[in-house]
């Protein structure tokens, strides 16, 4: 079945260095990719998505590039602020999935003035 | 506010209760999706219904069971609950039925505590 791994938490940053989270991912076809952001507290957000191959999906400075050939979409942002602290979860939607997600198991980033 | 409402945000009950967590989806929104989240089990989802009709079941236990009612709020419904069932559980809505490729709204979620 469908399957997303991302790496493994906490990440600990200092304010404005450069954040990646790896993620790869298991699915028969060309699923949709997403990363979500959980906040303290909070429900989880869409933080940006890509739907083929090559896309690249940005928002708010964050930015994952779907590559088929390493099955991955790997999130990077250049400069990170302490307002990025959160958990960040890879997710897919698989083809005949009918939108449903599967999750990786979330990284944890925490980042310090 | 994501307008997606869940009610209540925390829940604590025995052994062997049961409990009815609630979700209004935002205005307009044909598709529930329910999704619990654990420290072991990470975020799973459990089972989707769009406009009444229960559409895809995941990994839901048979002691759990949700409804759709007309309105389109959803309720899901714990029985029998045991000290694992503790987690948050997640709503989330979208206008679809194929929810535009997984890009759907969460609600803020309801805590459950079993003890």
């Amino acid at each position: 079945g469908d399957s997303v791994t991302q790496m493994e938490g906490p990440v600990t940053l200092s304010e404005e260095a450069f954040l990646t989270i790896n993620c790869t991912y298991t699915a028969t076809g060309y699923p949709s990719l997403f990363w979500y952001v959980q906040y303290p507290g909070e429900g989880l957000q869409l933080l940006l998505k890509a739907t083929k191959a090559d896309d690249k999906g940005s928002n708010k400075g964050f930015e994952a590039t779907y590559r088929k050939e390493t099955t991955s979409f790997h999130l990077e942002k250049g400069s990170v602020q302490v307002s990025d602290s959160a958990v960040y979860f890879c997710a897919l939607s698989g083809v005949d999935s009918w939108g449903k997600l599967q999750f990786g198991a979330g990284t944890q980033v925490v980042v310090t003035p | 506010d994501s307008g997606v409402t869940q009610t209540p945000k925390h829940l604590i009950t025995a052994t062997g209760q049961r409990v009815t967590l609630r979700c209004s989806p935002r205005s307009g929104d044909l598709s529930v999706y329910w999704y619990q989240q654990s420290l072991d089990q990470g975020l799973q989802f459990l089972i989707h219904y769009y406009n009444g009709e229960e559409r895809a079941k995941g990994n839901i236990l048979e002691r759990f069971s949700a409804q759709q009612f007309p309105d389109l709020h959803s309720e899901l419904n714990l029985s029998s609950l045991e000290l694992g069932d503790s987690a948050l559980y997640f709503c989330a809505s979208s206008p679809q039925l194929m929810t535009g490729a997984g890009s759907y709204t969460f609600g803020s979620g309801t805590r459950l505590t079993v003890v």
